[in-house]
């Protein structure tokens, strides 16, 4: 079974730092997904990513993939409270892998 | 943006009844897919669906469950006997079979067994 892990569980940054969030996953695999997920909201999808070296951005969040290391980043700059949240990585194989998420809250 | 609608969007039910979750997905989407959320946990792959076919199933989607297409355009997740522990949020979810491969979810579907 594919294992995918995300570090750190929590996450508590002060607004207008910088903070990456990391995706393991122990298995190779053509597709890393980014999700963000609102308090009793259904996942909003953040960025695929298909290639080792992938990058993609969108406002203060880039993520990027490398799978010879099996990681996916996703990067915040400059943090604002909008972006308090939690955010999962999940891997294509078979199935979907999700990562155990990661409960970010910016603090004002 | 393409939608995916779910109904109900809370179930309550006691121990041992039927379910039925209900997915509208988008059209010319062809894989289907169905997790279940516990409350405070991850995202747990259900099942998969292609061509009217489950292509892939996990360990969790054992006999009590099951998925059909009905009409052609609806696509349902059925809970046979439900049990405490099938209590959470249900996605049902669409890939299209083109790039970007972007998988849309829908709102989700609260099962509670009491």
């Amino acid at each position: 079974e594919l294992k995918v892990e995300q570090n750190p569980l929590f996450l508590s940054m002060q607004e207008g730092k910088n903070y990456t969030i990391y995706c393991n996953y122990s298995t190779t695999s053509d597709r890393l997904y980014w999700y963000r997920q609102d308090p009793g909201k259904s996942l909003e999808s953040l960025f695929v990513l298909l290639s080792n070296g992938a990058v993609k951005q969108e406002g203060r969040l880039m993520a990027s993939l490398d799978t010879k290391a099996r990681l996916s980043t996703l990067h915040i700059t400059a943090a604002v409270h909008d972006l308090s949240a939690t955010y999962f990585c999940a891997v294509a194989g078979n199935q979907f892998y999700f990562g155990t998420g990661t409960s970010l809250t910016v603090i004002p | 943006e393409p939608e995916v609608t779910q109904t109900p969007s809370h179930q309550v039910t006691q121990m041992g009844q039927e379910v039925i979750l209900r997915c509208v997905p988008i059209s010319n989407h062809l894989y289907f897919y169905w997790y279940r959320q516990i409350l405070g946990q991850k995202v747990e792959f259900l099942v998969s669906f292609y061509n009217n076919e489950i292509s892939e199933k996990s360990e969790i989607f054992d006999d009590q469950f099951s998925v059909e297409r009905p009409d052609g355009s609806n696509f349902t997740l059925k809970i046979r006997s439900t049990k405490l522990e099938d209590s959470a949020m249900y996605f049902c979810a669409n890939l299209g079979p083109w790039g970007p491969y972007e998988q849309y979810f829908g709102p989700g579907t609260r099962l509670t067994v009491t």
